[in-house]
Order: C-alpha cells, then structure tokens, then sequence
C-alpha cells in the first residue's frame, strides 16, 4: 500500500542552526502538507502545496520555515534559524483530492 | 472560528464497544475524518464521513454524525487490546481553507 515517508524519524538539533525535514509523498497525489504536534498540544496546520507552489499558509509558517518540492517526489520543509519553541512532531501529509489526506510517521524535532 | 473538541480518556474492556466522541463548532464542514496514532507512530486514516452522510460502517467501526448537534462519534465494536491508541477527530472546514482542524486526541486504553 502506498504511504507517506518521512526523514529522520529523530532530529536534535542546536537552537540557531538550520534544520531540513525530508517527505516523499504518495506518487499520484497532487496536494502537500506540513502539520506539527507540539508535546501536550493539537495538531497544528503549517502549510498547503499545490501546483508547486504554497496555496495556504498558517500564522507559524512565518519568514523562518519554506517548503520546497526539489524534485518530482521529495517535499522538505526547513527551519532557517531553529528556537526551543520549535520542538514538535511534524507530520507531512498528501492527498489526491482537496481532503483525505495520508500522513507520514512524523520526525520528532528536538532543538537543544 | 473553527475548533474541534474531544474527551480526553477512554478506559474499556477487551471485547466490549467503544464510543469516542467527538464535537465541533462550524457548520461548514464537508469531510470529517477519524485518526489513529499508535506510540511512536504517525497519523493512520482509519476512516472518514461526507457531512450529507449520517452514518457509516467499515468492519469495526461505524462513525455516527449529527449535524445539527455538531457532533461525530467512533464506535469501535469487539474493541481489542490492537486498538489501544489516540484517537483523532479532524474536520475539514470549508471556511477554514485546504487544511484540517484536528481535536486534541483521546487517548483509549483497552484492559484485557
């Protein structure tokens, strides 16, 4: 069955420094997504992607994230300059359709 | 604005029925979804619901909807010891964009 992959499952990094978060989405799904769970917290929407380019943003996805699709299968997400406050579960996410989205395992990022 | 709310915990017995419950505040949703997150896994679709639907069954589960009470269910029948989990309502509003509101999660604990 088709799945969402996701790299590093485990990502401790210093605060300041940059981070890259690696997704390779189903093939044939056209919409991407970003979400985050901080420890305790909801699952937070970050970001939408279609077409190859952002179509929805949230009030997190602020100077300091991008996304990017590099290739036709990889979709990343970077943190330029990291804080503490960065520390959560990002889930990417991909759908075919508008809805019904499939999610990965999640990298956990802990900024130290 | 959009929310989405849950109880917390659920306690129940090996073989007995699960209902896990699930509210929101927009009238607008379309599509409303049910997700499992075993420890240390990622977001797995279990099932989903259209908001002109009152009711669907899928082996185990069967998602309940009532629409003029904003309020969706999961019950899990034969519940077993596997579906000990979170479980995550997420619901996709119209008037909130391209994205997913999800609850924060009900934990189940299924006692043998």
């Amino acid at each position: 069955e088709p799945e969402v992959t996701q790299t590093p499952s485990h990502q401790v990094t210093q605060m300041g420094q940059e981070v890259i978060l690696r997704c390779v989405p189903i093939s044939n799904h056209l919409y991407f997504y970003w979400y985050r769970q901080i420890l305790g917290q909801k699952v937070e929407f970050l970001v939408s992607f279609y077409n190859n380019e952002i179509s929805e943003k949230s009030e997190i996805f602020d100077d300091q994230f991008s996304v990017e699709r590099p290739d036709g299968s990889n979709f990343t997400l970077k943190i330029r300059s990291t804080k503490l406050e960065d520390s959560a579960m990002y889930f990417c996410a991909s759908s075919e359709r508008v809805a019904e989205a499939f999610f990965g395992q999640g990298t956990r990022l802990t900024v130290v | 604005g959009e929310d989405v709310e849950q109880s917390l915990f659920l306690s129940v017995r090996e073989g007995d029925s699960s209902v896990i419950n699930c509210t929101y505040t927009d009238s607008s949703s379309t599509y409303l979804y049910w997700y499992k997150q075993e420890p240390g896994a990622g977001l797995q679709l279990l099932t989903y619901i259209f908001s002109n639907m009152d009711m669907k069954q899928d082996q185990r589960l069967t998602v309940l909807l009532n629409k003029k009470d904003k309020h969706l269910s999961l019950r899990i029948a034969d519940t077993q010891t596997g579906d000990s989990a979170i479980y995550f309502c997420a619901v996709y509003f119209v008037t909130a964009g391209n994205k997913l509101t999800f609850g924060g999660g009900t934990r189940v604990l299924v006692k043998p």
